[in-house]
């Protein structure tokens, strides 16, 4: 069984432009949830998606959001990129109903 | 929504000691606990879980017990070994919501 796929691996960006990462979870997983990681920070909760629909998401600005298609691979975005938004995201894939979340091997964002 | 505070964020022990990993949690809806296992530039991964209608679960050296009056969990190593050096992260999760994580603990295991 693949695991959880995230594209691209790093990525540089200039302040104020914007940013698509992409995520295609496991087979038959439905659920795709985004994290943020940075040092200070930790693992920062940002959305996830259900079946197409968001279904939770985190305390983060309106400049981040996602989406789900219907083969279950979710895109998040990001658009005015501030420095700040430099940090390693992730996303991870669940079955249903709660079992393990398994993480991809993220995309390390730098904003310049 | 739900909160997890992780203590201590740091933990130095000798190698051959038990290390332990608390973490609080705020939501009783909360049902299911995972702990992760993150390595230097690897991704984390799931060492152990545990669900509200169970106290205890038990893998080798390492365990996980949980208290639904008190809300909270913690994360037991024993015989710790240098391979248990990385960054540990508790999280809760209940009903629909996401998985919630505390900020890590990095636990250095010295020689």
């Amino acid at each position: 069984k693949a695991g959880v796929t995230q594209t691209p691996r790093y990525l540089i960006k200039t302040r104020g432009q914007q940013v698509t990462l992409s995520c295609s979870p496991i087979s038959g997983h439905r659920s795709v949830s985004w994290y943020q990681q940075t040092p200070g920070q930790g693992l920062q909760f940002l959305f996830e998606y259900f079946s197409e629909t968001q279904r939770n998401k985190g305390n983060f600005p309106g400049r981040f959001s996602g989406r789900q298609f219907s083969n279950s691979r979710s895109e998040m975005n990001v658009s005015t990129l501030e420095l700040g938004d430099s940090a390693l995201y992730l996303c991870a894939s669940l079955g249903d109903p709660i079992t393990e979340a398994f993480f991809g091997q993220g995309t390390r964002l730098t904003v310049v | 929504g739900e909160n997890v505070e992780q203590h201590p964020s740091t933990l130095s022990v000798q190698e051959g000691d038990s290390a332990v990993i608390k973490c609080t949690y705020s939501d009783s809806a909360s049902n299911y606990f995972p702990w992760y296992k993150q390595e230097l530039g690897k991704r984390p991964q799931l060492i152990i879980d545990i669900r509200s209608n169970v106290g205890e679960k038990k893998d080798q050296r390492i365990a996980v017990t949980l208290n639904k009056t008190a809300k909270h969990f913690s994360l037991h190593i024993t015989e710790t070994q240098p391979e248990d050096s990385a960054v540990y992260f508790c999280a809760a999760k209940g009903g629909a919501d996401g998985l919630t994580f505390g900020k890590g603990t990095h636990l250095i295991i010295q020689p």
